[in-house]
């Protein structure tokens, strides 16, 4: 059973820096990696998705990862911005049922102005 | 498009009540998911249509819970009767089978039962 961990669950970094989020999935058969930006009290905002063939996705000053063989992805986030501060999500595709996305619990972010 | 609309966006009820909650997809998806997600357990996927067919509806908790997608513009997940348990907020989001395929959420129903 697919199962997608995410670390760590809170971080708190200065304004300007460069940080990376981790999510980690145990099944290397997955369909595609997706990650989502979650603000307090709004729904989910779909920032990159990386099929299974793909290594990277990038979209301004987001990048993320994929590493199918070590169940691993990565996103990274250049010089961070106060307005960058939510909660991130990746999501694991089923390979089986490309429709069923596999959940972490996130990686709730504060940068500090 | 105005995106995925759900409501109402806050529901409290007591114990034992009936709910519904409702959300009409963006137009021209063929998928539509109805999520839950609490502190605990994170996001759950309840059960999924395409093209207004039920497809997967092993995540739904229990017989209490219900979903219907009676036309392409318009779905309902229904909870009779419900519990404290099920507080929780619901997401609803729907995507294309083909071309860009990611999920687009809906700002989701904060449904507290007392």
């Amino acid at each position: 059973k697919q199962e997608v961990t995410q670390i760590p669950a809170a971080l708190s970094v200065p304004e300007g820096e460069n940080l990376v989020l981790n999510c980690s999935f145990t099944d290397s058969a997955i369909y595609n990696l997706q990650w989502f930006r979650q603000d307090p009290g709004k729904g989910l905002t779909s920032l990159l998705l990386i099929q299974s063939s793909q290594r990277e996705q990038t979209s301004g000053r987001l990048n993320a990862s994929l590493d199918k063989s070590s169940g691993r992805s990565t996103l990274y986030i250049a010089a961070s911005q106060p307005g960058d501060s939510a909660t991130y999500l990746c999501a694991a595709g089923d390979a089986g049922n490309n429709r069923k996305l596999i959940w972490g619990l996130g990686t709730s972010l504060a940068v500090n102005p | 498009d105005a995106g995925v609309i759900q409501s109402p966006r806050h529901e409290v009820t007591e114990m034992g009540q009936e709910v519904t909650l409702r959300c009409k997809p963006i137009s021209g998806h063929d998928y539509l998911f109805w999520y839950r997600q609490t502190m605990m357990r994170g996001l759950e996927l309840l059960i999924y249509f395409n093209n207004n067919v039920p497809i997967d509806d092993s995540g739904m908790p229990e017989d209490r819970f219900s979903a219907k997608m009676p036309n392409a513009s318009f779905s309902t997940l229904k909870i009779q009767p419900s519990e404290p348990r099920d507080s929780a907020v619901y997401f609803c989001a729907s995507s294309l089978a083909r071309g860009n395929t990611e999920a687009f959420f809906g700002q989701g129903t904060r449904l507290t039962v007392v």
